[in-house]
């Protein structure tokens, strides 16, 4: 069974400083998102990633993938406060391609002024 | 424009009753999908329909749990003799196709008192 791991569970980061969320999981998947989700709110999709090497950037953030490695990254670049939020890194898992969804425990980011 | 509607957005009941949640997910996307999300942790899969049927209903915890999608638009999970292990954000999902980015309404928060 597929497990996606992410960490830190949460991060206390100053504003404009620099870090990583690392998602790991444990069997091969074709797929990979990261979603956004403010309190009480519903997720927000930010990137997919499709293939080894991909990286994709939105503003101060930047998602990466290695599939050998069976690692995504997610780096926040100068953060800010509006990106205070708990993000979920998420992997396609199961075969007749039906799209499900097995999720990390998500890390929750707050970026102090 | 029109995203991804659940109702109730809340919904508080006693332990061994009957509960149906909506969801009426974006027009024109054929794949549907159900998740619980406890408190502090990431969803997890329910359930998937593709058109009317559903495809993959690994994720149901038990027999207490049917979702339906007659028309292939609207679905509803029904939950029946409800404990208070139940209690959780019931979240829905639609995606164009299976291969595309699921895109999740606002979720109903279920307590069982």
């Amino acid at each position: 069974e597929l497990k996606v791991e992410q960490n830190p569970l949460f991060l206390s980061m100053q504003e404009g400083k620099n870090y990583t969320i690392y998602c790991n999981y444990s069997t091969t998947s074709d797929r990979l998102y990261w979603y956004r989700q403010d309190p009480g709110k519903s997720l927000e999709s930010l990137f997919v990633l499709l293939s080894n090497g991909a990286v994709k950037q939105e503003g101060r953030l930047m998602a990466s993938l290695d599939t050998k490695a069976r690692l995504s990254t997610l780096h926040i670049t100068a953060a800010v406060h509006d990106l205070s939020a708990t993000y979920f890194c998420a992997v396609v898992y199961g075969s007749g391609n039906t799209g499900k969804l097995i999720f990390g425990q998500g890390t929750t980011l707050q970026v102090k002024p | 424009g029109a995203g991804v509607s659940q109702t109730p957005s809340n919904k508080v009941t006693e332990k061994g009753k009957y509960v149906e949640l909506r969801c009426d997910p974006i027009s024109g996307h054929t794949a549907l999908y159900w998740y619980r999300q406890s408190l502090g942790q990431g969803p997890e899969f329910l359930i998937y329909f593709q058109g009317t049927g559903a495809a993959d209903d690994s994720g149901l915890p038990n027999d207490r749990f049917f979702a339906v999608r007659p028309e292939g638009s609207v679905s509803t999970l029904k939950i029946q003799r409800t404990e208070r292990g139940d209690s959780a954000v019931y979240l829905c999902a639609s995606s164009l196709n299976p291969n595309q980015p699921q895109h999740f309404g606002d979720g109903t928060r279920l307590s069982i008192l």
